[in-house]
Parts: structure tokens; C-alpha cells; sequence
């Protein structure tokens, strides 16, 4: 089975603090998302990465970055944390389409919840 | 923009009925197909792949996928108490660089009563 790991289920932080969530697959998925999910909103797609130091901006990516050295582990940075960042912060991998010959369905962590104070 | 649409609900379906989510989706070209379960407070949980015109089943679960029409169904038979949920469907897009990534709907909230 597809494992992927947050490193955290809660966290507290107060407003202008730095956070990092890490998050590790043991896949050897080459794709790897940064999601937040929030009531009315759905999931919000922050940063992707499709290889070791590559990465993208999705629909929301203000206020974030990222960082993928290794290839099972990709970290979301909050460099400065504000309360509109409290939210359900969600991880997932994927096998390579080319890889696969067809679209490849993600797998999620088991989510963060940040509360920013 | 690519869209997929649910129907948010409450969708409300009395025990040992068969509950049915619906999807539609806008981008043609789109190849494959899933449905998440997500219980409150938890992260989605795959648990149907669809990429052929027609019908999969798993267990009690079955997804439709109709290309021509741009939809995509899932039916529970037998709904249990334990299959309230929302749920989400997805669909396959092509991001840039290379990556491929999925389009998520808001998901539908089922609720199985007893």
C-alpha cells in the first residue's frame, strides 16, 4: 500500500512565526502536491513538484513555498504566518502519467491542521 | 478554467438503499477518472478508478463513466450508516512541465440514514 507521511496531525503557531510541514511517500512516486482544504472551498492545490528540485505554483501559492531535495520527501514552508493560514493542510503522491500510460490517481497523507493564532 | 461539478447536497438516503453522486467534468480530453471517500476530519481515500466508457464494479460500489456526455457516476448499493461521507470525484489534467496532476470536485455530503 501507498504510505504517505505528514509529519504532523496538529500544530499551533502564532501569527509571523515560520513553519515547516514535511511530508514523506515510500512510493517512489515521481509527483508530489501540496494541497489546503477548507469548509465551502475545497481542495486548493498550493505548489507541486514533479522531480527532485523541480517544482511548480498551483492556484494559491502566495504566502508558501516549497522545497523538494530527495525525491520521497517534500516540505511546505509558511515563512511568515498569518490567521488566513489556518486551515487543513493536505500532502499527496503520484505515479508519473508517462510512467503509467495514463492518468495516475493521488494518494493523501493523513492531513495537518494548522491553527495560526 | 478546468471544472468538475458535484452537487453538494446533503444528499439523504435511507439504509439498504442505493445511493447515486454525480459528476461532471468540462475538459474533453480528460482519461481518467476517481472517486474519493472523505469521512469528517479525515483526508480523502481513494476508492474507485474509472478510465473506460461503462460501468466498474467493486464490491457494493459501482462507478459509470460516459465520455460523450462528460460524466462520471457512483452508486452504492446496500448504503450503510458507515458510508456517510462526502464524497469527491476527480479528474485527470495535464499540468505544465510535464506533471500531471487531477482536477477535484467540492465533493458531495451523503448521509446514510438509519
Amino acid at each position: 500500500d501507498v504510505k504517505v507521511t505528514q509529519s504532523s496531525r496538529y500544530l499551533v503557531k502564532r501569527t509571523g512565526e515560520k513553519v515547516f510541514l514535511e511530508c514523506v511517500q515510500d512510493m517512489d512516486h515521481e509527483n508530489m502536491f501540496w494541497y489546503r482544504q477548507d469548509p465551502g472551498l475545497g481542495l486548493r492545490l498550493i505548489y507541486f513538484s514533479y522531480d527532485v528540485k523541480m517544482k511548480e505554483k498551483g492556484d494559491i501559492p502566495e504566502g508558501y513555498s516549497v522545497s523538494r531535495e530527495k525525491k520521497e520527501r517534500f516540505s511546505l514552508i509558511l515563512e511568515s504566518t498569518s490567521t488566513n493560514q489556518t486551515s487543513m493542510y493536505l500532502c499527496a503522491s503520484s505515479n508519473s502519467r508517462r510512467r503509467a500510460d495514463r492518468g495516475q490517481p493521488q494518494h493523501f497523507g493523513d492531513g495537518t491542521r494548522l491553527s495560526i493564532l | 478554467q478546468k471544472e468538475v461539478e458535484q452537487n453538494s447536497g446533503p444528499l439523504s438516503v435511507p439504509e439498504g438503499a442505493i445511493a447515486s453522486l454525480n459528476c461532471t467534468y468540462s475538459d474533453r480530453v480528460s482519461q481518467s477518472f476517481f472517486w474519493y471517500r472523505q469521512y469528517s476530519g479525515k483526508s480523502p481515500e481513494l476508492i474507485m478508478s474509472i478510465y473506460s466508457n461503462g460501468d466498474k464494479e467493486d464490491g457494493r460500489f459501482t462507478a459509470q463513466l460516459n465520455k460523450a456526455s462528460q460524466y462520471v457516476s457512483l452508486l452504492i448499493r446496500d448504503s450503510q450508516p458507515s458510508d456517510s461521507a462526502t464524497y469527491l470525484c476527480a479528474v485527470n489534467i495535464e499540468s505544465g512541465g510535464g506533471a500531471d496532476g487531477l482536477t477535484f470536485g467540492k465533493g458531495t455530503h451523503l448521509i446514510i440514514q438509519p
